[in-house]
Parts: structure tokens; C-alpha cells; sequence
């Protein structure tokens, strides 16, 4: 049973433009949801999380957003950039278990 | 900032042989480490949580005497596939938290891909 989704496999984007990547989630338990980027046969790496306590977090160019009775986040990139192209993940958390989506691949076109 | 360490990167090797894969945090100490399946196209599933001086706890569906997790030290844990055949060909990834609270993330390896001939 999936408890985080991310039902968008890919994703494409002019350089300079919004991306958007989306993520629900099922299980209200999940305490800090945190987004992760991934390159090809390298680990993923941190980029940004969020309390459940709070609706919105930003560092730099990216910003995530949690929108907690809809059971659903999102992350923004802006201005996009061609380096972002990248697979991205997004977790829940719920005690020390950690959830992931399928992931989006994100094509910044140039 | 933290760096976890995962080798080797990659292993071919034959059916029925055994292979160990080391994770390492290099910079904080890590009481807890995970170790991750990854197929194509598919989500990271978590296979076990490695508990530094004691038995690690495995999901549902994961074989504990196929998959061997030791952890060691604070700062190292094995994962070693046993007899391996095929269908254990993956990308495993480990990941390790630094710190326990708040949204403290996990830190990842750079993943094995293991090939079974």
C-alpha cells in the first residue's frame, strides 16, 4: 500500500519558468515531509522539509508547500534551471519510518 | 555537511555467491541506518532498519537470512546478500540519520547496483 504518491512520472519545463512537482500522502500520522533530489546511479540528496505543524517552507529557489487537509504537497522551483533536471522524491515521516514516492523526473528544457 | 559512503558501487557476480555492502557515515555518528531497494521505475522500498548494537528490524516481506544486516559501530553497517541468485538484482541504497528529532534528513550512499549472473 503506497501511503505517499507521486502520480506524475515526469515532468518538463522551459529554463526560467514555475516547475511544480506534486505529492499526496494517506496517512495523517506522517509528522515531517521532506523533498529529495536523485541523479543517475547516485544517492538521492536532501533538498528541503517541512514540519506538519507549518504550510509553507523556502530556501532559495525552491519552496514547499503543505496543504494538510488535502493530504497534499508540493514543491516549486523558480526560476527552473537546467541543473534541476533530476529525479525527484518526496518522503513522509512517522516516528523513525521514512515513506517515499515513485518519484518525478523533471526536465528543465534550456 | 554529513556524507554517507556506500561501497562498492557496483558488483557483478555470480549466482549462488555471497556479497557485502558497507555503509558508512563519515562526519556524525549514526545509531540508526536504512537500507533500501530500489527496481526501475519504482519507489525507494525500505528493507530494514539497522540498529547499531542490536538485531536490526525487517519489513514485511524481506527475508532476514538472505538479506544480513550487521551495524557494527555508530558509524558502519553491512548489508550482505546471500547466495545471491537473479532476482536479488537491485539498486540498494543506505541512508543514515544525523541526529533524532525534528526534521532532521537522512543522508544517502550513492547506492550498489548489484548484478546476479
Amino acid at each position: 500500500d503506497q501511503q505517499v504518491k507521486q502520480n506524475s512520472p515526469s515532468l518538463s519545463v522551459q529554463e526560467g519558468r514555475i516547475s511544480i512537482l506534486n505529492c499526496d500522502y494517506t496517512n495523517s500520522m506522517f509528522d515531517y515531509f521532506l523533498w529529495y533530489k536523485k541523479y543517475p546511479a547516485e544517492g538521492p540528496t536532501f533538498l528541503i522539509s517541512i514540519s506538519s505543524i507549518k504550510d509553507k517552507n523556502e530556501d532559495g529557489r525552491f519552496t514547499v508547500f503543505l496543504n494538510k487537509s488535502a493530504k497534499h504537497l508540493s514543491l516549486h522551483i523558480v526560476p527552473s534551471q537546467p541543473g534541476d533536471s533530476a529525479v525527484y522524491f518526496c518522503a513522509a515521516r512517522n516516528g523513525n519510518q521514512f515513506y517515499f514516492g515513485t518519484g518525478t523526473s523533471l526536465t528543465v528544457i534550456p | 555537511g554529513a556524507v554517507v559512503s556506500q561501497h562498492p558501487s557496483r558488483v557483478i557476480c555470480k549466482s549462488g555467491t555471497s556479497v557485502k555492502i558497507e555503509c558508512r557515515s563519515l562526519d556524525f555518528q549514526a545509531t540508526t541506518m536504512f537500507w533500501y531497494r530500489q527496481f526501475p521505475k519504482k519507489s525507494l522500498m525500505l528493507m530494514a532498519t539497522s540498529n547499531e548494537g542490536s538485531k536490526a528490524t525487517y519489513e514485511q516481506g524481506v527475508e532476514k537470512d538472505k538479506f544480513l544486516i550487521n551495524h557494527a559501530s555508530l558509524t558502519l553497517s553491512t548489508l550482505t546478500v546471500t547466495s545471491a541468485h537473479p532476482e536479488d538484482s537491485s539498486f540498494y541504497i543506505c541512508s543514515a540519520r544525523d541526529g533524532t528529532g525534528g526534521g532532521q534528513p537522512q543522508h544517502f550512499g550513492d547506492g550498489t547496483r548489484l548484478s546476479i549472473l
